[in-house]
């Protein structure tokens, strides 16, 4: 069975960082891209990043370019987002999600919130 | 980016009635392969969201047949035939043609 455990999410002061995982299980983590999707009260779903099986191309949403970067390891079947730069608008709740190409994501996690607040 | 228009945003529905949601894209969901990469999710309460349609009108495993999928370009429509309790949450469009995919505002659906 396929499973996604999200952590790292809690509330940060803007301006702050901080560090998200994405734990995967019951498929080869290494075959597939990746993503993070994030979901807010006011603007609804966003993708946010993705990437490849090795790594070595991302791709990410404009508002977060120069801030976030995604990452894994496969050894250790994880998904990462190191969030800087904090900004009231990134408060959402964080997805990960293995990717389908074009057709969107069949399986998520349960989400991280992530809140940025002073 | 492409923006994804949904109506209605809400869509109060009496048990066993049908119900219809429009998902409509800035501009045409057709890609270079051929195929119309056009996405409809289901948010449940309380959950994560759920992939219900791929490529306009291919059901996931799982998905009851009471679902189907329509449109072609710029228009789409998903349609339940006969709603059933489960069926309450929020549905949201999804285009995966261009990048960065984009999202639908999504249309509440409730049991009248």
């Amino acid at each position: 069975e396929v499973q996604l455990m999200e952590s790292g999410g809690g509330l940060v002061q803007p301006g702050g960082s901080l560090r998200l995982s994405c734990a995967a299980s019951g498929f080869t983590f290494s075959d597939y891209w990746m993503s993070w999707v994030r979901q807010t009260a006011g603007k609804g779903l966003e993708w946010v990043a993705n990437i490849n099986q090795g790594g070595s191309e991302k791709h990410y949403v404009d508002s977060v370019k120069g801030r976030f970067t995604i990452s894994r390891d496969n050894a250790q079947n994880s998904l990462y987002l190191q969030m800087n730069s904090l900004r009231a608008e990134d408060t959402a709740v964080y997805y990960c999600a293995r990717d389908a190409g074009s057709s969107g994501w069949f399986y998520w996690g349960q989400g991280t919130q992530v809140t940025v607040s002073s | 980016d492409v923006v994804m228009t949904q109506s209605p945003l809400s869509l109060p529905v009496t048990l066993g009635q049908p119900a219809s949601i429009s998902c409509r894209s800035s501009q045409s969901l057709v890609y270079s392969d051929g195929n119309t990469y056009l996405t409809w999710f289901q948010q449940r309460p309380g959950q994560s969201p759920r992939r219900l349609l791929y490529k306009v009108s291919n059901r996931d495993s799982g998905v009851p047949d009471r679902f189907s999928g329509s449109g072609s370009g710029t228009d789409f429509t998903l349609k339940i035939s006969r709603v059933e309790a489960e069926d309450v949450g929020v549905y949201y469009c999804m285009q995966g043609t261009h990048w960065p995919h984009t999202f639908g505002q999504g249309t509440k659906l409730e049991i009248k």
